[in-house]
């Protein structure tokens, strides 16, 4: 059975930084690009970043690129975020989602989701 | 980038009936080469994240009962639920991924009238 775990959310300063993991299993990760997409409170779904399978090709959406960095260790099963000057508007629900593939390119599994709160 | 927009923002529909919820691109998704449209709808409840329904606009994923069915090709689309029941409350989403980045529509938030 797939699963998707999530770790590293919490609360910092507008300006610090912080690191999301997303732990895998179920799955020969090392075979599926994977995203993280984003959700303020209250609001809808908010795409924020893509990775390749093997790591080779990255993409971001504009509002956070050149202050997030998305990464794998496909040694071990896990995908990051590293979100650099963190701003207010950055905090949300972050969501670690899997990318079927073959023929297709949805969203078949999520993570649990996990809270950013950039705030002084 | 491409923009999707959902329609309506909301909706209330009795139990028993059908909802519809439509959802537009800014510019078409479907690739010809393929003959495929890249368009998928994800329904969400409360504290949980997405869950995939439709993919390729109008295939069912697995385990998704039968009343949801998805339907539309270019850049106009429709998810349609029938006989709607209580655990359908929910927000619904569609999500374009044609192109990087990948995009959302706005959600559409169904309860029960």
């Amino acid at each position: 059975q797939v699963h998707l775990v999530q770790s590293g959310g919490g609360v910092v300063q507008p300006g610090g930084s912080l690191r999301l993991s997303c732990a895998v299993s179920g799955f020969t990760f090392n075979n599926y690009a994977m995203h993280w997409v984003r959700q303020p409170p209250g609001k809808g779904l908010d795409w924020v970043a893509m990775i390749s399978y093997d790591g080779s090709n990255k993409y971001y959406a504009q509002s956070v690129k050149g202050r997030f960095a998305i990464s794998r260790d496909n040694s071990k099963d896990t995908l990051h975020l590293q979100m650099d000057s963190l701003r207010a508007e950055d905090t949300a629900v972050y969501y670690c989602a899997r990318v079927h593939g073959s023929g297709s390119y949805h969203f078949d599994s999520w993570g649990q989701g996990t809270l950013v709160t950039v705030s002084s | 980038d491409i923009v999707m927009t959902q329609t309506p923002d909301s909706l209330a529909v009795s139990l028993g009936d059908r909802a519809t919820i439509n959802c537009k691109s800014s510019q078409s998704v479907f690739y010809s080469s393929t003959n495929k449209n890249y368009l998928g709808w994800y329904q969400q409840k409360p504290g949980q994240p997405p869950k995939l329904l439709i993919y390729l606009a109008s295939t069912r994923e697995s385990g998704v009962p039968d009343r949801f069915s998805g339907s539309g090709s270019g850049t106009d689309f429709t998810l349609t639920i029938n006989n709607l029941q209580a655990e359908d409350v929910a927000v619904y989403y569609c999500h374009q991924y044609f192109n990087t980045p990948d995009s959302f529509g706005q959600g559409t938030k169904l309860e029960i009238k």
